[in-house]
């Protein structure tokens, strides 16, 4: 599986929108990009994921650079309860079996 | 509610005395996985089962097994409990082993000594 890289923390203010980058240079072409978020001990927490077009759903948006190498998740008003440790995780779509969690970005929103 | 519910929260126990820990998915899932959460070494798969009767080992499955007798369960059972068992347990379900859409339970807390 290819992996990523994440800044390991980040900050943000509360209500303005948080960009959490991912690279993944190595990414093929049967891989999708998946985001989860951690909230202290919780359960991770899926968020959202994408082949190579953009995606948006009720919690975040994923977007996906042309030559798939980088993916930027904004969480458009961000709230306390948004902090968390967020993952960026790269996956093929057939025999995955499992998704490989790294140690993400811890982001704290800022009020 | 869809939801993964495992028990027990929390578990203290001692060495060498065989506990089980529960995880029932009301989704109609197919696949499944138990994961443990270490501080520093992050989520680690244990077991996972791409469907009833099916099931494999991940990255760390020493010292654990697992069934899969029916869809929506899917206990991870140690036989012999060692310290270096203590962990956070998670066990998470899809609906199914592509499309990795995993729905974690709020996990247990076991502390082995």
């Amino acid at each position: 599986d290819a992996k990523t890289t994440q800044p390991p923390s980040m900050d943000c203010a509360e209500g303005r929108a948080a960009n959490l980058p991912c690279n993944h240079s190595t990414i093929s072409g049967n891989e999708y990009v998946y985001w989860y978020r951690q909230i202290h001990s919780q359960g991770p927490q899926y968020i959202i994921h994408g082949l190579k077009n953009n995606e948006t759903n009720e919690m975040a948006s994923l977007i996906i650079t042309e030559d798939r190498k980088s993916s930027t998740l904004i969480l458009p008003h961000a709230t306390l309860r948004d902090t968390a440790v967020y993952y960026c995780i790269v996956s093929p779509w057939f025999g995955n079996e499992k998704l490989t969690f790294g140690t993400g970005t811890r982001l704290t929103i800022i009020p | 509610e869809a939801q993964v519910t495992q028990n027990p929260r929390y578990l203290i126990t001692v060495t060498g005395k065989k506990l089980t820990v529960t995880c029932s998915q009301n989704m109609n899932h197919e696949y499944m996985s138990w994961y443990r959460q270490d501080p520093g070494l992050g989520l680690r798969q244990i077991y996972y089962s791409m469907n009833v009767e099916v099931t494999d080992k991940g990255d760390v499955p020493e010292g654990y097994k697992v069934s899969r007798k029916e869809k929506r369960n899917f206990p991870l059972i140690l036989e012999s409990p060692s310290p270096n068992q203590t962990s956070l347990y998670f066990c998470a379900s899809s609906p199914s082993g592509t499309l990795m859409v995993l729905h974690f339970g709020n996990g247990t807390r076991l502390t082995v000594t």
